[in-house]
């Protein structure tokens, strides 16, 4: 089963930071958060992860508070193409992907 | 890089035929590949893990005797559907570990099965 709840869905202004919270407050130490996001009829992108320490890639990054109970991705300039649902998973081999949040990036 | 493909993209096949789809990694090898199902306005259902090599896990649920994965090479794993009926029309997407040391998994495009 899913170990993450995320918001159902969120809005965002084109050109503005999109902020992606999730909560995984029952991970375990060897287990990553990874982040990947679904536009309609596709396979899921790999975006990022991470295990303790904040990431950063050419499409996101990505913040792990110290606890590890939770994260946030971070889209610094959202635009029209990145609407799509994110997933954030902690799991260590198989992936139980929860329902994501549907991102809506506006004009 | 970490490029993966299915074939076929749709297919259409009448109840009681089976069906099936092809999933490779075209430019690395993946010891490990897994089977998800999708259903419309769903999230992504893990159905299996596929080892190379060795028989598939089975997620709870899930029929493997309906559901038959053979992972013959480091690049390819099937699925074939078997006496396929309408409740399995879904989206079939797999997925395939960089590696053994990898966590990410890379997705294929999806295989849209519609049984008639």
């Amino acid at each position: 089963d899913a170990k993450t709840t995320q918001p159902t869905s969120m809005d965002c202004a084109e050109g503005r930071a999109a902020n992606l919270p999730c909560n995984h407050s029952t991970i375990s130490g060897n287990e990553y958060v990874y982040w990947y996001r679904q536009i309609h009829s596709q396979g899921p992108q790999y975006i990022i992860h991470g295990l303790k320490n904040n990431e950063t890639n050419e499409m996101a990054s990505l913040i792990i508070t110290e606890d590890r109970k939770s994260s946030t991705l971070i889209l610094p300039h959202a635009t029209l193409r990145d609407t799509a649902v994110y997933y954030c998973i902690s799991n260590f081999n198989k992936f139980y992907f929860g329902s994501g949040t549907k991102l809506n990036v506006k004009p | 890089g970490a490029v993966v493909s299915q074939h076929p993209s749709w297919v259409i096949c009448k109840s009681g035929t089976s069906v099936k789809i092809e999933c490779r990694s075209l430019d690395f090898q993946a010891t490990t590949m897994f089977w998800y199902r999708q259903f419309p306005k769903q999230s992504l259902m893990l159905m299996a893990t596929s080892n190379e090599g060795s028989k598939a896990t089975y997620e709870q649920g899930v029929e493997k005797d309906k559901f038959l994965i053979n992972h013959a090479s480091l690049t390819l794993s099937t699925l074939t559907v078997t006496s396929a009926h309408p409740e399995d029309s879904s989206f079939y997407i797999c997925s395939a570990k960089l590696g053994p040391q990898g966590f990410e998994q890379y997705f294929g495009p999806g295989t849209r099965l519609t049984v008639t």
